[in-house]
């Protein structure tokens, strides 16, 4: 059973439109969460994080939001841009006592269009 | 400023041997982790360090997977007898935890791709 899930496998938006990448998770235990992007023959690349005590952190283009409530975030890009085309991937941590590892969803592909 | 590096990026093997991967983390971090990926999926945890301490171990991670961090610093990840199963990208990520409390952000090497024929 998977415990952080991103049900969309891909995702197109037109170039200079907000991107909506979203990820619903399970483990009420988990407290952090994290984005992360990867492009085709490299690893995956730290893009953005949002601490459970948040409902909001934002890094220039990139916001992500949290409901708790929901056991759902979600990542904002605006505006897009063709290379923020890649893979993202949702990952979750429960944080103290679980030692750090983190769990990962299945990643969204978006692909921004000029 | 050097990122976590893995050695090598792509290997190719038969059925049934030996094969061992290289990771070296950002220097000043002291956690060291292992993930698999295959395609269609996500990261999984294989394995973590602290310094030279192997900590925690995946499930996932069978008896012929042997990971070692000698010295604290670079670590290796050993696959005995491979089977086809075992084709997938191997990602080492590193992190800087203070005491018992982790740093949430883990930062990727490029990974190995393993391809068993």
């Amino acid at each position: 059973d998977q415990q952080v899930k991103q049900n969309s496998p891909s995702l197109s938006v037109q170039e200079g439109r907000i991107s909506i990448l979203n990820c619903d998770y399970t483990n009420s235990m988990f407290d952090y969460f994290l984005w992360y992007k990867k492009y085709p023959a490299e690893g995956p690349t730290f893009l953005i994080s949002i601490s459970s005590i948040k409902d909001k952190n934002e890094d220039g283009r990139f916001t992500v939001f949290l409901n708790k409530s929901a056991k759902h975030l979600s990542l904002h890009i605006v505006p897009s841009q063709p290379g923020d085309s890649a893979v993202y991937f949702c990952a979750a941590s429960a944080g103290i006592g679980s030692q750090g590892n983190l769990i990962f969803g299945k990643g969204t592909k978006l692909s921004v269009k000029p | 400023d050097t990122g976590v590096s893995q050695d090598p990026r792509h290997k190719i093997t038969k059925r049934g041997q030996n094969v061992t991967f290289r990771c070296d983390p950002i220097s000043e971090h002291n956690r060291l982790y292992w993930y698999r990926q295959t395609l269609g999926q996500g990261p999984e945890f294989l394995t973590y360090f602290q310094n030279e301490a192997q900590l925690e171990k995946s499930r996932l991670l069978s008896d012929r997977f042997s990971a070692e961090r000698p010295k604290g610093s670079f670590s290796t990840l050993e696959i005995q007898r491979t089977e086809q199963g075992d084709s997938a990208m191997y990602l080492c990520a590193s992190s800087l935890a203070s005491g018992s409390l982790p740093t949430y952000e883990q930062y990727f090497g490029p990974g190995t791709r393993l391809t068993v024929t």
